[in-house]
């Protein structure tokens, strides 16, 4: 069965760090480009970063641009996002997804709470 | 505030056809052929339904289809039922610092 599994997710104090994890099985990871996506309490979806295969493109929606970081490792089929220097408005919960620009494959998510 | 625009609530009745429309700039929905359509239950994952405009992936019901004509899209669903009550984004590809852009979602009622 092909599917994402996200880790990670915690309530973090502002300016804190954290590392989301995501589990890729029944398909070639190695393959696909690979994003996440975030979606507020209540609100709408967000794209937020997405990787190449190799790893060697990375782009990030602006507003964490220099204080996340997406990253993968294609021996362990997983995905990473390194968040750091949080807000509260990063708040969301957050989607694995394969894929770029259409994402076929998405996780249940990780809660990622940001409040003193 | 969404780079795209899109209807708040979209209703109608079982049986009958729905169209949300997804509006956006020359930058991002009329530069390239970069739209998708996402279905979302609350509390759920969003799902895949239309890719590329108008191409639906495998499983995927023939009651939904997509098209586009200049900065606007357009997610049709024909024969509307139940099950279809949902929010529903769009997405596009855009030349802007953002490079994918979502819609603020549509939610679907069944009447």
């Amino acid at each position: 069965e092909v599917q994402l599994v996200e880790s990670g997710g915690d309530l973090v104090q502002p300016g804190g760090s954290l590392r989301l994890s995501c589990a890729a099985s029944g398909f070639t990871f190695s393959s696909y480009w690979m994003s996440w996506v975030r979606q507020a309490p209540g609100l709408g979806l967000e794209w937020v970063a997405t990787i190449k295969q190799d790893g060697s493109e990375k782009y990030y929606v602006d507003s964490v641009k220099g204080r996340f970081t997406i990253s993968r490792d294609n021996a362990k089929n997983s995905l990473y996002l390194q968040m750091n220097s949080l807000r509260a408005e990063d708040t969301a919960v957050y989607y694995c997804a394969r894929g770029a620009g259409w994402w076929d494959i998405w996780g249940q998510g990780t809660m990622v709470t940001v409040s003193s | 505030q969404s780079a795209l625009t899109q209807p708040a609530s979209v209703s109608g009745s079982p049986g009958q056809s729905i169209t949300i429309s997804c509006t956006g700039t020359s930058s991002d929905v009329g530069a390239y052929n970069y739209v998708s359509w996402y279905q979302q239950y609350p509390g759920k994952a969003p799902k895949l339904m239309i890719y590329d405009v108008n191409q639906r992936p495998s499983g995927v019901s023939n009651r939904f289809s997509g098209s586009k004509s200049g900065n606007t899209a357009s997610l049709t669903i024909s024969g509307l039922q139940a099950e279809d009550e949902a929010d529903y984004y769009c997405n596009s590809y855009s030349t802007s610092s953002t490079r994918y852009v979502f819609g603020p979602g549509t939610k679907v009622t069944v009447l």
